[in-house]
């Protein structure tokens, strides 16, 4: 089993629509949750941190279900510029005193007129 | 303003041909990362280095080495690339130790890889 699994998408959305992208985590101990954004062919860009309460940047809201081990992003109004894939991240408990980001493939997004 | 950086952007060689790919960074961050991406992929850490301390992943092939002179550069070396490494290499940067703020990494735009 993956350490984060997303689905693959592509999802195929109108501008405007609402999108979410769920993925879950194999780790129980799992400390720090992110959604990163990948334009294609550059490089990941943090989108949000993501915790136990919930938190909204503008039109993105991202959620940690640490029971279910679950985390989801929440697009709203979705623009043409949200086209990208988004990696869901995780980080271990801290060992050897560095981050270790554990990345999801990806879920792709494309936003069409 | 480029904070991180990897040149070049784009690396041809050939199969068995060694390569050298580059990364510099201007945040005076502690560690340094080198990612692998294949299409489609997640990005897979390879090595890191913590200051001076080089640590590796376990699954990490032998055909992949690190050299990090100093605090602003750190340099992949494949030795003997194969087809199967065609590929985005990722470099980032973190500073530790801290707080939430620094599980942040800083990604470079990446180098892509092609052998032929």
């Amino acid at each position: 089993r993956k350490e984060v699994e997303q689905d693959p998408g592509p999802f195929n959305v109108p501008e405007g629509a609402t999108v979410a992208f769920n993925c879950t985590y194999s780790n129980s101990a799992s400390q720090s949750f992110f959604w990163y954004r990948q334009d294609c062919r550059k490089e990941p860009k943090l989108l949000m941190s993501v915790y136990s309460s919930g938190n909204e940047d503008g039109r993105f809201t991202a959620q940690l279900n640490r029971a279910s081990q679950y985390i989801s992003l929440l697009i709203r109004d979705s623009k043409l510029s949200d086209s990208a894939t988004y990696l869901c991240v995780v980080t271990p408990l801290r060992s050897g005193g560095y981050n270790k980001l554990i990345f999801g493939a990806g879920t792709r997004l494309a936003v069409h007129p | 303003d480029a904070m991180v950086i990897q040149n070049p952007r784009y690396q041809v060689t050939q199969f068995g041909k060694p390569v050298t790919l580059s990364c510099s960074q201007t945040l005076n961050h502690n560690v340094m990362y080198w990612y692998q991406q294949k299409s489609s992929q997640a990005p897979k850490l390879l090595f890191h280095y913590y200051d001076k301390d080089f640590n590796n992943e376990a699954d990490t092939p032998d055909n992949f080495q690190s050299r990090r002179p100093n605090t602003s550069f750190c340099f992949l070396d494949i030795r003997s690339p194969g087809l199967g490494d065609a590929a985005m290499y990722l470099c980032a940067t973190s500073r530790l130790p801290g707080g939430q703020s620094t599980d942040t990494q800083y990604f470079g735009p990446g180098t892509r890889l092609t052998v032929l």
